[in-house]
């Protein structure tokens, strides 16, 4: 059965900090996508990221930073310079496909991430 | 402008009561999903929903029933036999995962859902 585990339950930083916020997760298959979404205060979910399991490669994205491991089954985020406005609870989520009826979307516990001024 | 939209934002339910939480999108998507949110908890699937007039049960469908009429619409209904209601309900929608490709979920804003 596939699993992710974010063992950050809460982290706080002050503003300008670097964080980096974990993610492990367990599957059997060989294909399969990871995911990350921000749930800022409003409630709904952001989607920020999407990678297959067959493309390795970090990606960057402004101050957003991916490092995708297969080899320890981890996809980590790292904020780089954190801002008030990046408070958040940050989820990771992995999907894997199910023949006949599509797509298998697990979420992890998720990680507030509170960034003081 | 495309999106998912959710309402009420806020709904009270009374004892033994139905209640309905309204989903839509304009994405053209062909999938839909209803999660819940308990207090710092992650989302579990309730129902999900690949194609109009089919759905499937998710880890936690007792107490709740969908519809799926229409592409744009996935209403879901909280029954009296939901004993423990109040949470956070998100709908979310993507495309059609019948090619094999894993696809995308977006999420509406939400609905929070208290009982009286």
């Amino acid at each position: 059965a596939q699993k992710v585990t974010q063992a950050q339950t809460e982290i706080s930083v002050v503003e300008k900090e670097d964080v980096t916020l974990d993610c492990v997760y367990e599957t059997r298959d060989t294909t399969y996508y990871l995911f990350w979404y921000k749930q800022p205060p409003s409630g709904e979910l952001v989607f920020l990221i999407r990678r297959n399991s067959f493309d390795e490669q970090n990606e960057i994205s402004g101050r957003y930073s991916w490092n995708f491991q297969k080899s320890t089954s981890s996809f980590n985020f790292t904020i780089t310079a954190s801002q008030v406005v990046d408070s958040a609870v940050y989820f990771c989520a992995l999907s894997e496909a199910i023949a006949n009826y599509g797509q298998n979307f697990v979420f992890g516990p998720g990680t507030r991430l509170s960034v003081l001024p | 402008d495309g999106g998912i939209t959710q309402s009420p934002k806020y709904l009270f339910r009374k004892e033994g009561q139905n209640v309905t939480l309204s989903c839509e999108q304009n994405l053209n998507h062909d999938a839909m999903y209803w999660y819940r949110q308990d207090p710092g908890q992650g989302l579990r699937l309730i129902y999900y929903s690949q194609i109009v007039n089919d759905f499937q049960k998710g880890d936690i469908a007792e107490g709740y029933s969908v519809s799926r009429e229409k592409k744009e619409s996935f209403p879901l209904t909280v029954t009296s036999a939901q004993k423990n209601p109040t949470a956070f309900y998100l709908c979310a929608s993507s495309r059609s995962f019948r090619t094999g490709r894993q696809e995308t979920q977006y999420f509406g804003p939400g609905t929070r859902l208290l009982v009286l």
